[in-house]
């Protein structure tokens, strides 16, 4: 079963909009991370919140988790067009160890 | 911080042939990470390359298809063999944050984009 799931698929925004992508998990995890992915490049790490942690910020973004719905949000306030990229989810799974579990993403454009 | 060089960065094969894609890290790192990425979809984790023993293939992924090599803590290979037109990804190479826990974050390389005819 998929791991992490996001939505939505794709979002489009004006620029100086805020952006709010929703990732979901199926098992209990240790951690919760956000990486950004830009055209076909490499993944950036953004943010990472532990099961412990209920909010996290970083600049423009913020970061919750709720472990009770299995569930995280990641808002990026005031929206640049740089800001255009995918934006994926990734779960360390409790007691599996080894590896991270990546979403399907969210495709993000910020129209300037 | 890590910085990883990959390269090519983009190949077009021909169906039947074998590309080798070689990474670089900017330090000494444990495990290297393999990812597979196919069009429009997320990442999937071919195999865990250690220095010194056989990698560790996930399931789906073997290693006469993707036989990896780790010569040193700095480098690895992933060579994609006898490709189809189904092996049309991206691949990317990875290593962990050495300063934090496991799993906490990875550095990623800028990937190879590959188009198989």
């Amino acid at each position: 079963s998929q791991q992490g799931e996001e939505d939505p698929q794709a979002l489009s925004i004006q620029e100086g909009e805020n952006a709010t992508m929703n990732c979901s998990y199926k098992t209990s995890i240790n951690n919760l991370q956000w990486y950004r992915q830009n055209s076909g490049r490499g993944l950036v790490h953004l943010i990472l919140i532990r099961s412990n942690e209920r909010e996290k910020h970083s600049g423009r973004l913020r970061v919750t988790l709720d472990t009770s719905k299995k569930s995280s949000s990641l808002l990026i306030t005031a929206s640049r067009a740089a800001d255009t990229a995918s934006y994926f989810c990734a779960t360390d799974k409790r007691n599996q160890g080894g590896k991270l579990i990546f979403g399907q993403g969210t495709e993000l454009s910020v129209k300037p | 911080s890590a910085v990883i060089s990959q390269k090519p960065s983009r190949d077009i094969c021909q169906r039947g042939t074998s590309l080798t894609i070689q990474c670089q890290v900017d330090s000494q790192v444990t495990m290297m990470f393999w990812y597979r990425q196919q069009p429009g979809q997320s990442l999937t984790l071919i195999a865990t390359a250690n220095q010194g023993s056989e990698a560790t293939y996930e399931s789906g992924f073997v290693i006469d298809k993707f036989p990896i090599s780790r010569p040193n803590l700095t480098f690895s290979t992933l060579t994609v063999s006898n490709m189809s037109p189904e092996d049309s990804s991206i691949y990317l190479c990875s290593v962990e944050d050495s300063s934090g826990f496991t799993n906490e974050k990875l550095f990623f390389g800028s990937g190879t984009q590959l188009s198989v005819l």
